[in-house]
């Protein structure tokens, strides 16, 4: 069975610190991982996602995730916190086969103080 | 291109009754999945639907269903609401099956009473 752990449900830091937000994964098959971004009162918004073909993952708004399989993890990391950054943030994974079926872990808090 | 719509926004409902949300994926893609995302139990997998077929479903009792029509367009249905289906339910399109990107929609807000 398939199952992610988000370490820190809260994590603070502040503007133009560096961002890293822990992930944690378990799956019998390669995974494909994912992160994605929620804004308040928003859906989920792709960030980046890992796919085997590098295990270095670049996304959108300066954000990159590293895969390494011998840690199972896929954590995600910014260089400079911005205040535009703070929302929650789920790692999610996929078997990929014959489903797009998710499981996202229980997300973490971001907030970047001044 | 335009992204997930879900309508409608926001519903407020009584215990017992039920509700349809509805879901337009992406155009030109055939997969769409639901998510209900709660403060204590977070983001859970509903079902996912591909060219019309149900093709995988999450641990949720019979009460909440969903179908696609033929234009990939999808609904779900829960019948006699509980105060604990209070939630947002977020609907996922993508452009194939098999660890395809999901792009979410802005979700429907439920609320029972």
């Amino acid at each position: 069975a398939q199952s992610v752990t988000q370490l820190g449900s809260h994590v603070s830091v502040s503007e133009g610190a560096l961002v890293l937000l822990r992930c944690n994964y378990s799956s019998s098959v390669p995974p494909y991982l994912f992160w994605y971004v929620q804004y308040p009162n928003q859906g989920l918004q792709l960030l980046l996602k890992y796919t085997s073909a590098a295990t270095l993952v670049k996304g959108i708004n300066g954000f990159e995730a590293e895969f390494k399989k011998s840690e199972t993890s896929f954590h995600l990391t910014k260089p400079s916190a911005h205040m535009s950054d703070a929302a929650e943030y789920f790692c999610a994974v996929s078997t990929g086969g014959a489903t797009n079926k998710l499981i996202f872990g229980t997300g973490t808090l971001l907030a970047v103080q001044p | 291109k335009a992204g997930v719509t879900q309508t409608p926004r926001y519903l407020i409902k009584t215990r017992g009754q039920q509700v349809t949300l509805s879901c337009s994926p992406i155009s030109g893609h055939r997969s769409v999945s639901w998510y209900q995302q709660t403060p204590g139990q977070g983001l859970q997998f509903l079902f996912e639907y591909f060219s019309e077929t149900q093709r995988n479903k999450g641990n949720f009792p019979g009460r909440f269903s969903g179908r696609q029509f033929s234009n990939s367009r999808s609904e779900m249905n829960v019948s006699t609401l509980e105060l604990g289906d209070s939630a947002l339910y977020l609907c996922a399109s993508s452009d194939i099956q098999g660890g395809e990107t999901q792009y979410f929609g802005p979700g429907t807000r439920l609320l029972v009473l």
